[in-house]
């Protein structure tokens, strides 16, 4: 089975502080994705990496950046948290042409 | 652009019942239709898809979905609710064809409550 684990479930951070969400997979998989959740709106996509390296804006990358050094962890950063951006993140991974996500089970991010 | 509808935000079924979560989708191109579904405090958990062939889509935990082309739907069903299927459920388009990274695109989400 693929498993996707992301570093905290929970998350507190205050206003300003350099936030990191990790999340690693172990299927080898050349594709993954952050996403966050928000009631009413869905699962919108921040970043996404097709490869080791490689990273392209999703639909609302504004306010994070992202990281992949190694192929199997795909990090998500928030240079500066805002309380805006208090959420669930989801992390997924996916094999290129793939057609089924595999997902965290979730980061939820409090910013006070 | 490609989007996706769940018009209820909430669906209540008695256990013992049939149950149907609504999806229709707008796309250019044919498309490639998903069925996830969240528990509580958990990540999304793939459930089944339409890619071709058959348009009746039979997935995990007994719940089926039908691509009907003509009317933009993909609906999800299940014969009999069982009061462990309360979730939360998502449906979701990808167009294979549209070049480029092909994006997902995600609706806004259907809370399932079977009451017992």
């Amino acid at each position: 089975d693929v498993k996707v684990t992301q570093s905290s479930r929970y998350l507190v951070k205050r206003t300003g502080e350099k936030v990191f969400l990790e999340c690693v997979q172990d299927m080898d998989h050349e594709n993954m994705f952050w996403y966050r959740q928000d009631p009413g709106l869905g699962l919108r996509l921040i970043y996404f990496s097709y490869d080791v390296k490689m990273k392209e804006k999703g639909d609302i990358p504004e306010g994070y950046s992202v990281s992949r050094e190694k192929k199997e962890r795909f990090s998500l950063i928030l240079e500066s948290a805002s309380t805006n951006q208090t959420s669930m993140y989801l992390c997924a991974s996916r094999l290129p042409g793939g057609d089924t996500q595999y997902f965290g089970p979730g980061t939820r991010l409090t910013v006070l | 652009a490609q989007s996706v509808a769940q018009p209820e935000d909430q669906v209540n079924v008695a256990e013992g019942n049939p149950l149907t979560v609504k999806c229709t989708y707008s796309v250019s191109g044919n498309p490639y239709l998903f069925w996830y579904v969240q528990y509580p405090n958990r990540g999304l958990q793939f459930l089944l898809k339409y890619i071709t062939g058959d348009n009746l889509v039979k997935g995990s935990y007994g719940f089926e979905a039908e691509f009907n082309k003509s009317q933009t739907s993909f609906h999800l069903k299940k014969p009999s609710a069982l009061v462990s299927d309360s979730a939360l459920y998502f449906c979701a388009v990808r167009v294979p064809d549209s070049g480029g990274y092909q994006k997902v695109t995600f609706g806004t989400g259907t809370k399932l409550q079977v009451i017992p």
